[in-house]
């Protein structure tokens, strides 16, 4: 098993470009997050799913978008990236609300 | 300990010593505890987790303390070694009332050999 995936590891991007990050997971889990990690920081939750076809806004939902057609993959959506979305992308999956199983990370820099 | 903005808490300890990281919790309805440990450059990784209805709970060198009233968590690392020096993060859940995970600011643990 692979675990948790992320495509791509690092990314930079001009203000106003838009960009998808890709997350997969294989361990059939029901559940998928999207979080942040500034500096020196906790990680906040941007949107999570807890099944196919369905999402929902966490903590910090404002620049982003969701989406989960398939349920091994989540894809984190920035249509107009500003420099305040620069972070460290952390994807999760887990198979009920307790433990989540993280990704490896998306370095992300905004211009 | 908890973090405020930029600069995390730091724990320095001498190699073969145990540590002892702290964590305070905000939700006092909160049923489910986890630390997780991060590494420099990735992802956070799954140490050791507790329910509400105990108050300790022992892995391999590691032990989670929970003290409910006073809203506290404590992870304790026995014979502390280098391969332990990382970033260590507490979360909390509410396993009722949605499926998210809130965590608090991390504590950076060094080992020094």
């Amino acid at each position: 098993n692979a675990g948790v995936t992320q495509t791509p590891k690092f990314r930079v991007l001009k203000t106003g470009q838009s960009m998808t990050l890709l997350c997969a997971q294989d361990m059939n889990h029901e559940y998928m997050y999207w979080y942040r990690q500034d500096p020196g920081m906790g990680l906040r939750l941007i949107h999570y799913s807890v099944g196919e076809g369905t999402t929902a806004k966490g903590e910090v939902p404002d620049g982003y978008n969701v989406s989960r057609l398939k349920k091994q993959n989540f894809l984190l959506g920035l249509e107009s990236a500003a420099p305040s979305q620069t972070s460290v992308y952390f994807c999760a999956s887990s198979s009920n609300s307790e433990r989540q199983f993280f990704g490896p990370g998306t370095r992300l820099t905004v211009l | 300990g908890e973090s405020v903005g930029l600069h995390l808490p730091t724990l320095s300890v001498q190699e073969g010593d145990n540590s002892i990281i702290n964590c305070a919790y905000s939700n006092s309805a909160s049923d489910y505890f986890i630390w997780y440990k991060q590494e420099s450059g990735k992802g956070p990784q799954f140490i050791i987790d507790i329910r509400s209805n105990m108050d300790k709970r022992q892995g391999q060198r590691v032990t989670v303390l929970l003290n409910k009233t006073v809203k506290h968590l404590s992870l304790q690392i026995a014979a502390t070694q280098p391969g332990d020096s990382a970033v260590y993060f507490c979360a909390e859940n509410l396993i009722n009332a949605g499926n998210m995970l809130t965590f608090g600011g991390g504590t950076r643990l060094m080992v020094k050999p």
